[in-house]
């Protein structure tokens, strides 16, 4: 088996503030995600990457950069965190097309803006 | 577009009793849908419960069940005999059977699930 660690667990920050969010995986797994989830939204997806250095836009990119620089890592940056901004951010990675398409993830960051 | 619904965002139910959870979803761009029930329990990462990639077919786990049915669009959660342990996010979601769009998922709202003793 593998796992997903995500650091920081919890993340405190000021309104304005850069904010990075990191992320592991030993699967070797191609394809990670990153997912924003807030209460009664579900989860969002930020952005993905299926391959090192490869990038792609979720359906909540804005407001955020990510960074594939080698395949078993995945970041996330905040670029300027917002007020009173409260959510989980998990991070997420799948194999290649044949596997159902099944995600694992990590336990989740949580981000609190003051 | 894609989307996933499930119309409970919280469901409270007494131990031993049986549950449904409500999950529809609606597709123009995934013509073989793949299927899934996501779990998180309190403390714990986010994790696949069951999930279902032929249309009629059911999965199974933990004493959970939900059939895919194409002509409903429609894949509901149930148990028949709910207990303590059970209490937990329960979230619903869509993928690509082909790996369409990276394999990503889209996800339902969830449903927190309370089992009182």
């Amino acid at each position: 088996g593998g796992i997903i660690t995500q650091t920081p667990k919890f993340l405190i920050g000021q309104e304005g503030q850069k904010l990075t969010l990191k992320c592991q995986q030993n699967f070797n797994h191609d394809t990670m995600y990153w997912y924003r989830q807030d209460s009664g939204k579900g989860l969002r997806l930020i952005y993905y990457s299926i391959t090192e250095n490869d990038l792609q836009k979720g359906d909540l990119s804005e407001g955020y950069d990510a960074s594939r620089e080698k395949k078993s890592s995945f970041s996330l940056t905040v670029t300027s965190a917002q007020k009173n901004e409260m959510a989980v951010f998990l991070c997420a990675s799948s194999g290649t097309v044949g596997n159902t398409g099944q995600l694992y993830f990590g336990e989740g960051s949580k981000l609190t803006v003051l | 577009g894609d989307s996933v619904t499930q119309t409970e965002g919280q469901v409270t139910v007494s131990e031993s009793k049986s549950l449904i959870i409500n999950c529809t979803y609606s597709t123009t761009s995934i013509a073989y849908p793949n299927l899934f029930w996501y779990v998180r329990y309190p403390g714990e990462g986010l994790q696949l419960l069951l999930k279902v990639i032929t249309a009629g077919q059911k999965g199974s786990s933990r004493g959970f069940e939900a059939t895919y049915n194409k002509e409903t669009t429609s894949f509901h959660l149930q148990k028949a005999s709910v207990q303590e342990s059970d209490s937990a996010v329960y979230y619903c979601a869509l993928g690509d059977r082909y790996g369409g769009s990276g394999n990503k998922l889209i996800f339902g709202t969830g449903t927190l699930l309370s089992v009182k003793p």
